[in-house]
């Protein structure tokens, strides 16, 4: 079936410092992907998605490109801040009928350093 | 506008008993969908709804699960004769149409003693 793998963490960086959080996808079709950050205490966000080979997703610093050939959606930023500290989750979802469930690697959590 | 909603927020339960987990989706939205995040791990699919009918609950994991939108709108989660390994955080979803990204509510952590 579909599936996601993004690096396990837990990721610690200094502030300013260059942020890769790689992700992988596994799946039959086209999917859209997505990454979706969660910040202590609170619920997932939408943070950026591209629903398409070569579309690059991009919101608060951070960007995202949808890479067919080699099946990967890496995430980036140039500088982290401290409150980039969270958990970063890659997802797909394949659409098409009815149902556009998620599927969601297992998460990499970021801490960021003053 | 206010988001996803669900309560409780945290709910403990013993071995054996029912429990019942709300969501509230954001007003208008008519796709709604449950998540279920065990610890160290991503969501996983347990139901969509596209208004008041489950199109797919392929990720119920057992007969004990069950859930309903009977108006389209709210939705409820039930679990019957709870297990330990059924302590997770729920997560509720909605959007305004199929297609559309989802708004997470911010889930309701499930302890089953």
């Amino acid at each position: 079936g579909d599936s996601v793998t993004q690096m396990e963490g837990p990721v610690t960086l200094s502030e300013e410092a260059f942020l890769t959080i790689n992700c992988t996808y596994t799946a039959t079709g086209y999917p859209s992907l997505f990454w979706y950050v969660q910040y202590p205490g609170e619920g997932l966000q939408l943070l950026l998605k591209a629903t398409k080979a070569d579309d690059k997703g991009s919101n608060k610093g951070f960007e995202a490109t949808y890479r067919k050939e080699t099946t990967s959606f890496h995430l980036e930023k140039g500088s982290v801040q401290v409150s980039d500290s969270a958990v970063y989750f890659c997802a797909l979802t394949m659409g098409g009928g009815s149902n556009y469930k998620l599927t969601f690697g297992k998460g990499t959590l970021l801490t960021v350093n003053p | 506008g206010a988001g996803v909603s669900q309560t409780p927020s945290n709910k403990v339960t013993e071995k054996g008993k029912y429990v019942e987990l709300r969501c509230d989706p954001i007003s208008g939205h008519t796709a709604l969908y449950w998540y279920r995040q065990s610890l160290g791990q991503g969501p996983e699919f347990l139901i969509y709804f596209q208004g008041t009918g489950a199109a797919d609950d392929s990720g119920l994991p057992n007969d004990r699960f069950f859930a309903v939108r009977p108006e389209g709108s709210v939705s409820t989660l039930k679990i019957q004769r709870t297990e330990r390994g059924d302590s997770a955080v729920y997560l509720c979803a909605s959007s305004p149409n199929q297609g559309d990204w989802q708004f997470f509510g911010p889930g309701t952590r499930l302890t089953v003693l």
